[in-house]
């Protein structure tokens, strides 16, 4: 199975900070890599795609970007709403993998 | 407005089964694969399976922790996916999600919680 991992598990960030997420897969998915945002007590939401494609009506202070091995999800200028936890998503092969979640909390 | 709800989740003993069952609207069902993802505090998000449209043969694939046990399956007339789960295990506790999903996983119900335990 594909491993992934991301870091940092916890991160404490002010509104108006630049946020970055990395998720590191054990081997090579090329660009099959999505990111997610989950809220308590909701389903996760699907961020981006195809490792830098924004889904539709995601703001676009999201991006996301890498390939191979190494991906990042950026928050340009967090806002409020998103305080959450986050995951990364590999499906280059079966069966797909998720990473084990990083929390964003206020600072 | 696509739409998945999940129904059937329950408290079970450890090697009885369960199936779980997802009503869909909203979306031309025979148009799409369907996954199921579970979530729990021990293990996090895990895919559990996914079936293909009818189109492509209804074919299933599964994590290896349930494969043999578990079976998803579709009801295209009725709109339906199932998820049969047999041999429950104390480690099968959690929500479970069905998905709308072709790789990324675009649609998510509200889920059901499985419960597994003497």
């Amino acid at each position: 199975d594909i491993q992934m991992t991301q870091s940092p598990s916890t991160l404490s960030a002010s509104v108006g900070d630049r946020v970055t997420i990395t998720c590191r897969a054990s081997q090579s998915i090329y660009s099959w890599l999505a990111w997610y945002q989950q809220k308590p007590g909701k389903a996760p939401k699907l961020l981006i795609y195809r490792a830098s494609t924004l889904e539709s009506g995601v703001p676009s202070r999201f991006t996301g970007s890498g390939s191979g091995t190494e991906f990042t999800l950026t928050i340009s200028s967090l806002q409020p709403d998103d305080f959450a936890t986050y995951y990364c998503q590999q499906y280059s092969a079966y069966p797909w993998t998720f990473g084990q979640g990083t929390k964003v909390e206020i600072k | 407005e696509m739409q998945l709800a999940e129904s059937g989740g329950a408290l079970v003993q450890p090697g009885r089964s369960l199936r779980l069952s997802c009503t869909t609207s909203g979306f031309t069902f025979e148009d799409y694969g369907l996954s199921w993802v579970r979530q729990s505090p021990v293990r996090g998000l895990e895919w559990v399976g996914l079936i293909r449209r009818t189109n492509l043969g209804g074919t299933t694939e599964y994590a290896a922790s349930v494969k043999g046990r578990f079976t998803i399956s579709r009801d295209d007339s009725r709109k339906i996916a199932y998820l049969q789960m047999n041999s429950l295990k104390i480690e099968d506790t959690a929500l479970y999600y069905c998905t709308l999903s072709s790789g990324s996983i675009e649609n998510w119900g509200q889920g059901t919680l499985v419960t597994v335990s003497s």
